[in-house]
Order: structure tokens, then sequence, then C-alpha cells
């Protein structure tokens, strides 16, 4: 079976410094990895896809993440937080991409201090 | 607009009531999604539909809950009986091909 694991809840960065948003996945196949963002009262937005290709994936808004099959890890890494980056992360993974629904985690909260 | 679109955005309704959710995907898109969101959590699959065959149900959808897509463009989500519990944002997303799933804005339901 699939599943994300969020690490942090919550994280809180001062503006122009770097976010660090952690994802662990498990999955019995090789698995399709995404971050979406949600804004308050807005829908989700997709981020960044990884999809088997490069293991360092770009996104919109400065966004990257790396692909870790050793570690089972989908970091998502901005190297400097602006304010609207304030919002839901949601870490997303999906078994057998096409053919399984996606899986999220429970999400983690980013807050930017001015 | 060719995003995914849901209506109505808001419900309430009181506990026992019938309520029904419709989701416009997005036209090419041949793969439609039921998710719910409960506040402080993220998005629980439901239920999920390749042109109008529903093709996987979640264990979370009980009897009460019903989907249709009935010409594989349009899909309604029924609750019967509505719950306190069943408050939540439900979510309509849709995808096509090898891009990411798209998302609408949810309509959000609060059972009194």
């Amino acid at each position: 079976a699939q599943s994300v694991t969020q690490l942090d809840s919550h994280v809180s960065v001062s503006e122009g410094t770097p976010v660090l948003l952690r994802c662990n996945y498990s999955s019995s196949y090789s698995p399709s990895l995404f971050w979406y963002v949600q804004h308050p009262n807005k829908g989700l937005q997709l981020l960044l896809k990884y999809t088997s290709a490069a293991t360092l994936v770009k996104g919109i808004n400065g966004f990257e993440a790396e692909f870790k099959k050793s570690e089972t890890s989908f970091h998502l890494t901005k190297p400097s937080a602006h304010m609207s980056d304030a919002a839901e992360y949601f870490c997303v993974v999906s078994e057998i991409e096409g053919n399984t629904p996606l899986v999220f985690g429970k999400g983690t909260r980013l807050s930017v201090i001015a | 607009d060719t995003g995914v679109s849901q209506n109505p955005r808001h419900k309430i309704t009181k506990r026992g009531q019938n309520v029904t959710f419709r989701c416009d995907p997005i036209s090419e898109h041949n793969r439609l999604y039921w998710y719910r969101q409960t506040l402080g959590q993220g998005p629980e699959f439901l239920t999920y539909f390749q042109n109008e065959a529903q093709l996987e149900k979640s264990r979370l959808l009980s009897d009460r809950f019903s989907a249709e897509r009935p010409k594989g463009s349009f899909s309604t989500l029924e609750i019967q009986r509505t719950e306190q519990g069943d408050s939540a944002m439900y979510l309509c997303a849709s995808r096509s091909g090898t891009r990411g799933v798209d998302f609408g804005p949810g309509t959000r339901l609060l059972v009194l």
C-alpha cells in the first residue's frame, strides 16, 4: 500500500530564508510523487511532479524537490521564502500513475514571518 | 475558464436531508476523482471514474454516498440522510494523459 508522511505539521520561516518541507513515502512500486499547495479558501494547485525522469524536479514559484529512493524521501525546498508562500503544502503519492488514486499526506502549514 | 468547476460552492443542510453536488471536469479529461477534506487533514480519496465507469470506491464511501458520471462528462455526488460527520469540503479533480491531477475549488458542506 502507498502512503506519505509529512514530518512537520507546521514550519515557520523568516522572509528571505530557505524553506524545507519534509516528506517520506512508502510504495510497492516506483511511484509518482507530487507537491500541491493550498492557499486559504483557494483550491489545490500543483507545484511540481516527479515521474521517474530527473530526480531533481523544478516547480512553479521557485520551488523544487529531490527524489531520493534510498531515503524514500521527496523533500520540498525553496531558496528564499516570500510572504505569499504562506499556505498548506501537501505531499502526494500515486503508486501507479494514472491507475491508482492520489494519496495525500496530512499537510504542512508554512508560515512566513516578515 | 477551462478549469474544473464545482457547484454549489457552499451548502448548509439539516441532518437527515439529502444533498447532491456537481462536478464539471476539464473537457478532454477522461478520469474524474472525488475527494473529501476535513479541517486540518489532507484530502481523502472517495471514488474515481474512467469515462462513465466507476473504477474504485474507498471504504469511506458508505452506502449513503453514491456517485455517477452518466455520459462520461460531468459527475454528481449524492449524500443521503446526511450526518454531522459528513461536514467537510468535497473536492473534485480530473486528469488526462501525463499531467498532474487538476482540482476544482470544492463544495463546502455543513450539516447542522
